[in-house]
């Protein structure tokens, strides 16, 4: 496709249900990357792969979350045991290089959580 | 701690003036830093990036300057429009970008 797709758009769930968030980035794009945004605040950095391996994922709260990219295109976030402070937007990007050569990240529109 | 600072208010401005944001870091060597704006339900877009080399970069009717004695980014929208209403993001990499927490600009007709 033209651009980062990310499915759904939007995902209401129940306290304590797992949830998967699924990221289609532009094609031939090697970098992605996953941050969240809650409402005022700025995307916080998740998880960063460069091709099928997860290059840094320090960002990611607690082992409810995990994010894997098996073939080195789409990605999936991953929640277990949702609590309602997991809810936002979770963002999905993509960049031809990585974060350390100034590649710009392209975004996709997000997949807005709400866990009940 | 790292810290990525912009203006904690809001700007509301008069059509045709310039708005002027800013950025501060603490505990970053960013080799360089980008803007992107950000428009309500919808993903950050890239507008701009300017190196540590850089001391001023412009695109269009925006300008960024960048001095990292200050540790400080300021980004201008000069003859402002209505449609420049949107929040606007800085960002440092440290081989991974970091985002501050965004100023949102209201232009006034």
């Amino acid at each position: 496709g033209a651009g980062v797709s990310q499915t759904p758009s939007n995902k209401v769930t129940e306290k304590g249900k797992y949830v998967e968030l699924r990221c289609d980035p532009i094609s031939g794009h090697t970098a992605l990357y996953w941050y969240r945004q809650s409402l005022g605040q700025g995307p916080e950095f998740l998880i960063y792969f460069q091709g099928t391996g997860a290059a840094d994922d320090s960002g990611l709260p607690n082992d409810r979350f995990f994010a894997v990219r098996p073939e080195g295109s789409v990605s999936t976030l991953k929640i277990q045991r949702t609590e309602r402070g997991d809810s936002a937007v979770y963002l999905c990007a993509s960049s031809f290089g990585t974060g350390g050569d100034g590649g710009e990240l392209f975004f996709g529109e997000g997949s807005r959580l709400t866990v009940l | 701690s790292q810290k990525i600072e912009q203006n904690s208010e809001a700007l509301n401005i008069q059509e045709g003036k310039t708005a002027t944001l800013t950025c501060n870091y603490t505990n970053y060597s960013p080799a360089y830093l980008q803007w992107y704006r950000q428009d309500p339900g919808r993903g950050p877009v890239f507008l701009l990036l300017i190196r540590e080399n850089e001391k001023e970069k412009r695109k269009e009717r925006l300008k960024v300057t960048f001095d990292t004695t200050l540790k400080q980014s300021l980004f201008h929208i000069t003859a402002s429009q209505p449609a420049d209403s949107a929040t606007y993001l800085c960002a440092l990499n440290d081989y991974k970008l970091s985002f501050g927490a965004g100023t949102t600009v209201t232009v006034r007709a």
